[in-house]
């Protein structure tokens, strides 16, 4: 079994919908949670950082982790078309020493 | 902001033949990491450096070799390409925390 599975997709919405993108983990031991995001041809940039449980809010963007389930998700409102991308779940520990990357959710907006 | 650049953004090698993937950063990271990414597995670390001429082996070291001469600087070296390492190859800094990593546009190499 994986440290952290990630549906691959493809994800295909229309424009301006909610999206939710969404990771388990197996490590209680895992603090750190992080949202990269990949456009094609270019490699994967940080989005979102959270620590520990709750929510985060940056924009558009709504990144939740429920440690007691062992879950994260991102959360896109008014999705758009340049937010097309692969998501890529990604956490560690308490050391932070080395992060454990899903394998990335294929996200496509429709205009 | 950041910039990690790559050497090669699209290479073809033959099995057998030594390659080298090179690495630059320019904010003063002491941190650098290599990575393959393939799909369905997402990206596995092959080697780190926490410092000039330090490194540390990943989840998948084997048939790989890393040189950090300067702190701006981290080659990934094949020593004798196989198939099984076609694969998009990304580079990484990070400061001090490991968690925020700043990567390169991607190295696809393709092993004939």
């Amino acid at each position: 079994q994986k440290e952290v599975e990630q549906d691959p997709g493809p994800l295909s919405v229309p424009e301006g919908a909610i999206v939710s993108l969404n990771c388990t983990y197996s490590n209680s031991a895992f603090q750190y949670f992080m949202w990269y995001r990949q456009y094609s041809r270019k490699g994967p940039e940080l989005l979102m950082y959270t620590y520990s449980s709750g929510n985060k809010e940056d924009g558009r963007f709504t990144a939740q982790v429920d440690k007691s389930s062992k879950y994260i998700s991102l959360f896109i409102r008014d999705s758009q078309p340049s937010d097309s991308a692969t998501y890529l779940c990604a956490m560690s520990d308490s050391s932070a020493s080395k992060i454990i990357f899903g394998s990335g959710t294929r996200l496509s907006i429709r205009p | 902001d950041v910039k990690v650049t790559q050497s090669s953004r699209y290479l073809v090698k033959r099995t057998g033949e030594k390659v080298f993937l090179e690495c630059v950063q320019d904010m003063d990271h002491e941190n650098m990491f290599w990575y393959r990414q393939d799909p369905g597995l997402g990206l596995r670390l092959i080697y780190f450096s926490y410092d000039v001429k330090m490194k540390e082996k990943g989840d998948i070291p084997e048939g790989y070799s890393v040189s950090r001469e300067k702190k701006e600087r981290f080659s990934l070296i094949l020593e004798s390409a196989s198939t099984n390492q076609t694969s998009m190859y990304l580079c990484a800094s990070a400061l001090l925390n490991y968690n925020e990593q700043f990567f390169g546009p991607g190295t696809r190499l393709t092993v004939l």
